[in-house]
C-alpha cells in the first residue's frame, strides 16, 4: 500500500517563499507527481520527479530523494492567485496499472498580502 | 479539443436511487481513472481502465461500477446512493505512453445523496 503525508496548511507573506514537504512509504514508486487546486476547480499537473535531484520550472521547483521516501515543492516569489492547495501524489510502480496514483491529503496554502 | 469532459456537473440524489457519471476524453487517451475527493481531503482511486475492455478497482471501489467499451468513455455508475457516497467526482484521463505522465482531469460532478 501507499502512505503519503504532508502538512494540513501553511500561510505564507506576498513575494516570500514557501516550502511544501511530502513524505511517502510505498510498497512501488515510479514517480511522484505535484498537482495544484484552486478551490472548487480540478486539479492542475505541476511537476514530475521520477529521479533523485531538483526540478525547476518557473518560480515552482521540486525535489526528490527516493532514498529518503521525501519530495518538497517550492514556491518562489508568492503571488496572490498561489493560495490554493497543493497535492502530492505517487503513481504506482506495476505498468499494468496504468497511471494509477495515490494522493496525499493536501496542503492548503494561503498567501497573504 | 474538448479535454476531458464530465457530466452533470452537480447532482442531487435521495438514498437508494442509482445514476451514472459521464465522463469522456478526446485525446485518445489509454488510461482513464475515476477519484473521489471528499472535504478538505486529497483524491481517492474508485476504479481506472488501462484501455477499451479492461477495468480494474481502486482504493475504495464498494457501490460503484464502471464500463470501458470504447476509448472515449468510461462512466462510472452508482448502484445504490448512500450519504457516504457525498462528494465531488474527478474523471481523469493519461496517455498509454511509456514516457507520458500528466493526468488530465476533468471539471468534477458535485453530487449530494440526503
Amino acid at each position: 500500500g501507499q502512505n503519503i503525508d504532508q502538512p494540513t496548511e501553511m500561510t505564507a507573506t506576498e513575494g516570500a517563499i514557501v516550502q511544501i514537504n511530502c513524505t511517502y512509504q510505498t510498497s512501488g514508486f515510479n514517480g511522484l507527481f505535484w498537482y495544484q487546486q484552486h478551490a472548487g476547480e480540478a486539479p492542475t499537473f505541476l511537476s514530475y520527479n521520477v529521479l533523485d535531484g531538483l526540478e525547476e520550472k518557473g518560480r515552482f521547483s521540486s525535489f526528490l530523494s527516493r532514498s529518503k521516501g521525501y519530495s518538497y515543492l517550492l514556491l518562489k516569489e508568492l503571488q496572490m492567485k498561489d493560495s490554493a492547495s497543493y497535492l502530492c501524489a505517487v503513481r504506482d510502480m506495476i505498468k499494468a496499472a496504468g497511471n494509477k496514483l495515490t494522493f496525499g491529503g493536501g496542503t492548503r496554502v494561503l498567501v497573504k498580502p | 479539443n474538448a479535454g476531458v469532459t464530465q457530466t452533470p456537473k452537480f447532482q442531487v440524489l435521495k438514498t437508494g436511487q442509482s445514476m451514472t457519471l459521464q465522463c469522456a476524453q478526446d485525446m485518445n487517451h489509454e488510461y482513464m481513472s475515476w477519484y473521489r475527493q471528499d472535504p478538505g481531503m486529497g483524491l481517492r482511486l474508485i476504479h481506472y481502465s488501462v484501455g477499451a475492455g479492461i477495468t480494474d478497482q481502486g482504493e475504495v471501489p464498494n457501490g460503484y461500477n464502471v464500463s470501458r467499451s470504447t476509448t472515449e468513455d468510461f462512466p462510472l455508475r452508482l448502484l445504490s446512493a448512500a450519504p457516504s457516497q457525498t462528494s465531488v467526482y474527478f474523471c481523469a484521463s493519461t496517455h498509454g505512453l511509456a514516457d507520458s505522465y500528466e493526468q488530465y482531469f476533468g471539471p468534477g460532478t458535485r453530487l449530494t445523496v440526503t
